[in-house]
């Protein structure tokens, strides 16, 4: 069965570094998402990607963090300079043109 | 504001017996609506969703129930089994929202053996 798949499933990084979260979303999906859990809470919404080009984000997604799918495969998340408020689960998830969301494993995010 | 919100965060029940996990939401405008499973160290998994056009739903063993006049979603498991432990999220959509989920709290669903 498909499936979307994140590396690196655990991340470690100083405060102030750049880190770059990957996934690879099903191969058929045009619709591409991250979202963030931070421990114990809900899962929120950050950004949306179509077309090679974010459709819509939140309030969390500020200047820090950048979506990119640089091939046909892969869609990245980079947050430029990471804070404590950071660390969370990283849950990449895509969906053909239907409603139905496939979410990844997750990278935990752990920002030291 | 708008938001979508669970009442009980956890639910102890015998195995074999019927779970029922409540959601309530209260943007008005959301049209489609999503259970999702989560065990431990997974990403959300897809139960069952519903249209707001549509009063209920089954699939297997599970069965969503949607009020909209009182605004509150509903998960039904029947015959629960101990791989049914895990967190349950209710999510909702709105095209007016920009067809982004916006999940409530979760419910922690433990069955006991």
């Amino acid at each position: 069965e498909p499936e979307v798949t994140q590396t690196p499933s655990h991340q470690v990084t100083q405060m102030g570094q750049e880190v770059i979260l990957r996934c690879v979303p099903i191969s058929n999906h045009l619709y591409f998402y991250w979202y963030r859990q931070i421990l114990g809470q809900k899962v929120e919404f950050l950004v949306s990607f179509y077309n090679n080009e974010i459709s819509e984000k939140s309030e969390i997604f500020d200047d820090q963090f950048s979506v990119e799918r640089p091939d046909g495969s892969n869609f990245t998340l980079k947050i430029r300079s990471t804070k404590l408020e950071d660390s969370a689960m990283y849950f990449c998830a895509s969906r053909t043109d239907r409603e139905e969301l496939f979410f990844g494993s997750g990278t935990q995010l752990s920002v030291l | 504001g708008e938001s979508v919100g669970l009442h009980l965060p956890t639910l102890s029940v015998q195995e074999g017996d019927n779970s029922i996990i409540n959601c309530a939401y209260s943007n008005s405008a959301s049209d489609y609506f999503i259970w999702y499973k989560q065990e431990s160290g997974k990403g959300p998994q897809f139960i069952i969703d519903i249209r707001s056009n549509m009063d209920k739903r089954q699939g297997q063993r599970v069965t969503v129930l949607l009020n909209k006049t009182v605004k509150h979603l509903s998960l039904q498991i029947a015959a629960t089994q101990p791989g049914d432990s895990a967190v349950y999220f209710c999510a909702e959509n709105s095209y007016n929202a920009g067809n982004m989920l916006t999940f409530g709290g979760g419910t922690r669903l433990m069955v006991k053996p």
